[in-house]
This record gives C-alpha cells, structure tokens and sequence, in this order.
C-alpha cells in the first residue's frame, strides 16, 4: 500500500531554513504529484506547493513563493520541501501528500513533520 | 483565491444519528471537491472525492453531494470513530484551499 514517511521534527531559530523529506513507497514515485501542506496550531490547512516527482516542475502557493522550495530524487523515491527565512508564525505541522492518480485530490498523507521556530 | 467556508464550526449529534456538514465555495469549483477527516495527532484521511466518489474502503454512510458552490457531507447514521474534525479542500483552482473545518461532537 502507499506509504508516505516524513523526517522528524524540527527546531530552529527565526530566520534559519529547514528541509523536510517525504520519502514514498508502494507506489510508482515519478507517476504521482507530491504537494506539501501545513497547519499551524488551531488553524485550517494551508497548501504550499507541488512538484510533479516525474518532470520536476513545480509550483507554490504565493504566500510562500520566494520563500520555499520543492525538490525531489527519484532515486531515493523522496520529496522535499526546503522553507527558509523562518519565523514564529511558520511554527506548525507540515505534512507531504501525493496527488491521487484520478484527480488532483490528496489520497495518501505523511505522518506529519512538526517545526518549531523559536528563539 | 477561492476562499472556502464550512458551517456550522461545531456539529453536536448523537451517535445513530444523521451529521450534515456543509461547505461553500467563494466561486464555482465545479465538481473538484474533497473531503478529508481529521483525529487528534493524526494527518488527514481522504473520505470523498470528484465532490461524491467515495474513497477506497471508505463506508457508505458517508456520501457526498454538490457541486458548482455548495456542497454538503452526510454522514447517515454516526458512529463512534467517525467523531473528528471535517474538512472540504477545493482543487479546482490554484492555490488549492481548505475550509475552516467542522468539529464533529458527540452530544
């Protein structure tokens, strides 16, 4: 079955990057989009970005264009999601999640990535 | 950006009992509409989507219907697991939006 597994949390200070990965399994990697979705505490889900882990492409979210980065190897079946110039408001749970093959929903979700921005 | 907006915030139903979650769109979404649910510590769950297709494995309490603006949830008879925060995400449009969520208690 498809499986979604996300690197552990993470603390940093404002201003710092910090790189989360998503690496996949169950699944042709490169046949699938992975989006990266975050959600600060209390708060609605925010989605940030999306790569096509086949061609490479990408695209974000406004709020946070120039500010992250979405990257994959296909090698290692793995996505990443790279957020930099943190700060305190960037303190939240961030989650990969592949595009399902039918449509553009979410169909598999990581187990979530909290990070913590904190001086 | 389509904001999108569920009501109510909070649904107290008993279980055996019939939930309606409802959630609205700001502009047409046509049929791309998604569903997802949410427990305490856990990621979202795909329950519903294309606005009615249920997921794989999902249960056939839970349905789906809408499309355009308005949606709703139904979930026809509750059971214990199925208390959780509900959320719609449109993905019609980019950025993809979500609503605020419904909290699903029990009465």
């Amino acid at each position: 079955q498809v499986q979604l597994v996300q690197s552990g949390a993470e603390v940093k200070k404002p201003g710092a990057s910090v790189k989360v990965s998503c690496t996949a399994s169950g699944y042709t990697f490169t046949n699938s989009a992975m989006h990266w979705v975050r959600q600060a505490p209390g708060q609605r889900l925010e989605w940030m970005g999306w790569i096509n882990a086949g061609i490479g492409n990408t695209r974000y979210s406004q709020k946070f264009q120039g500010r992250v980065t979405i990257t994959r190897d296909t090698s290692a079946s793995t996505a990443y999601m790279e957020l930099s110039s943190l700060r305190s408001e960037d303190t939240a749970m961030y989650y990969c999640a592949r595009e399902s093959p039918a449509g553009a929903d979410f169909d598999s979700w990581g187990q979530g990535t909290l990070v913590t921005v904190s001086s | 950006e389509i904001v999108m907006t569920q009501s109510p915030a909070t649904l107290s139903v008993s279980p055996g009992e019939r939930a309606t979650l409802s959630c609205r769109a700001s502009q047409s979404v046509s049929s791309n509409l998604a569903w997802y649910q949410q427990k305490p510590g856990q990621a979202p769950r795909l329950l519903i989507y294309g606005a009615s297709t249920r997921a794989t494995g999902l249960p056939a309490r839970f349905s789906g219907s809408g499309s355009g603006t308005e949606f709703t949830l139904t979930i026809s008879s509750l059971q214990s697991e199925d208390f959780a925060v509900y959320y719609c995400q449109q993905y019609n449009n980019w950025p993809y939006t979500f609503g605020q969520g419904t909290k699903l208690e029990i009465k």
